[in-house]
């Protein structure tokens, strides 16, 4: 069964950073591509990043490049975001996703339950 | 970066009931075009697949349609767990993959 535990949420200062970790199981974790998909509050959904499970290629949307690191322990079945110099519009459940390819398609089979992370003085 | 419009924002129907949703596209995005369900409180979940593809497990209510810039999610006879947000994301023209903001299906 596949199985992805997002955990790391919590409330941060602005400036502040976080970390998120996604533990997977029931898959071969090295040849699929994960992403990170946000939801802000009542809002819809936004995409954050993207690895694959190959060459490791990343991907950012602009809203966070510079900021935010997605990064992957494949000899742990580990995807993390590290998340830096946090805004208020950052605040949204967080999820991760697995692709149905090794490369990055946006085509997310598996999703986590979502981990929300609020940025709030 | 690629505009995915939806509508309507809400389509109130009863069960048994056809929902037809749009979602269309700024630009041409071939057939790469995903929809996803989302109930209150849960994850995603994948749909549809390359417009018309429907995804494991998925029932063969949800059919989906479209190239180009045009695209329609047919659920034939809506169940009384089919009313939820329906997202349309576009995969032609990344990063960033763009979702649409979603169309409400709510019980009349």
């Amino acid at each position: 069964e596949v199985q992805l535990l997002e955990s790391g949420g919590g409330l941060v200062q602005p400036g502040g950073s976080l970390r998120l970790s996604c533990a997977v199981s029931g898959f071969i974790f090295d040849n699929y591509a994960m992403s990170w998909v946000r939801q802000a509050p009542g809002k819809g959904l936004e995409w954050v990043s993207g690895k694959s499970g190959s060459d490791g290629t990343t991907y950012y949307a602009d809203s966070v490049k510079g900021r935010f690191t997605i990064s992957r322990d494949n000899s742990k079945n580990m995807l993390y975001l590290q998340m830096n110099s946090l805004r208020a519009e950052d605040t949204a459940v967080y999820y991760c996703a697995k692709d149905r390819y090794l490369v990055v398609t946006a085509i997310y089979d598996y999703w986590g339950q979502g981990t929300l992370v609020t940025v709030s003085s | 970066e690629i505009v995915l419009t939806q509508s309507p924002a809400t389509l109130s129907l009863s069960p048994g009931e056809r929902a037809t949703l749009s979602c269309r596209a700024s630009q041409s995005v071939n057939n790469y075009l995903a929809w996803y369900q989302q109930k209150p409180g849960q994850a995603p979940r994948l749909l549809i697949y390359n417009a018309s593809n429907r995804a494991t497990g998925i029932p063969a209510r949800f059919s989906g349609s479209g190239s180009g810039t045009d695209f329609t999610l047919t659920i034939s006879s809506l169940e009384p767990e089919d009313f939820a947000v329906y997202y349309c994301l576009q995969r032609s023209n990344w990063p960033p993959w763009t979702f649409g903001q979603g169309t409400k299906v709510e019980i009349k």
